[in-house]
């Protein structure tokens, strides 16, 4: 079936460090990808996706390859700020005609200290 | 700037009674969605609904769930009779073409409590 699994958080780093979060996926065929950011009290925005292998997806400073060889689209970020203080969500979805179901990770806390 | 919007923000409700969590999509979108997050667990997908029908949804979507789209604005989540582990937060989110990469826009949120 499909799956995504993302690094354990809560993550917690200093303005201006690198950000890297993990995901890594399970699923039949080519799938698109997607990162979702949640800020407190709000919904699921999207942040970036990716449709097919070795697509690279960006905003606002972060990245996502999706990298079919190693089934990842991890997000990075070169230089974090205090408003990135969010929850990331990893996501997919399967890659058949009509199916537009998201299959979400578990969430990742990312909490920047000034 | 568009966006979805749910009620209430939070819900509490006795063990077996009925719940209806509402959703305004964003008023040019075609696709309705609920997903559900259990304290803790990932947001899981329960339903897919357009032109007035499912189109898709999981095992968690029993006979207890409905769905309905009641006028040209508004889209339901009923749950006939409240279990315990119905205890979620409910999102609501709408899009406006048929394609697994096009964007789905959330809602806020409804946080159910079964008591």
């Amino acid at each position: 079936g499909n799956s995504v699994t993302q690094m354990e958080g809560p993550v917690t780093l200093s303005e201006e460090a690198f950000l890297t979060i993990n995901c890594t996926y399970t699923a039949t065929g080519y799938p698109s990808l997607f990162w979702y950011v949640q800020y407190p009290g709000e919904g699921l925005q999207l942040l970036l996706k990716a449709t097919k292998a070795d697509d690279k997806g960006s905003n606002k400073g972060f990245e996502a390859t999706y990298r079919k060889e190693t089934t990842s689209f991890h997000l990075e970020k070169g230089s974090v700020q205090v408003s990135d203080s969010a929850v990331y969500f990893c996501a997919l979805s399967p890659a058949l005609v009509g199916a537009q179901k998201l299959v979400f990770g578990q969430g990742t806390r990312l909490t920047i200290n000034p | 700037e568009p966006e979805v919007t749910q009620t209430p923000s939070h819900q509490v409700t006795q063990m077996g009674q009925e719940v209806i969590l509402r959703c305004v999509p964003i008023s040019n979108h075609l696709y309705f969605y609920w997903y559900r997050q259990i304290l803790g667990q990932k947001v899981e997908f329960l339903v897919s609904f357009y032109n007035n029908e499912i189109s898709e949804k999981s095992e968690i979507f029993d006979d207890q769930f409905s769905v309905e789209r009641p006028d040209g604005s508004n889209f339901t989540l009923k749950i006939r009779s409240t279990k315990l582990e119905d205890s979620a937060m409910y999102f609501c989110a709408s899009s406006q073409r048929l394609a697994a990469y096009n964007e789905q826009f959330f809602g806020p949120g409804t946080r159910l409590t079964v008591l």
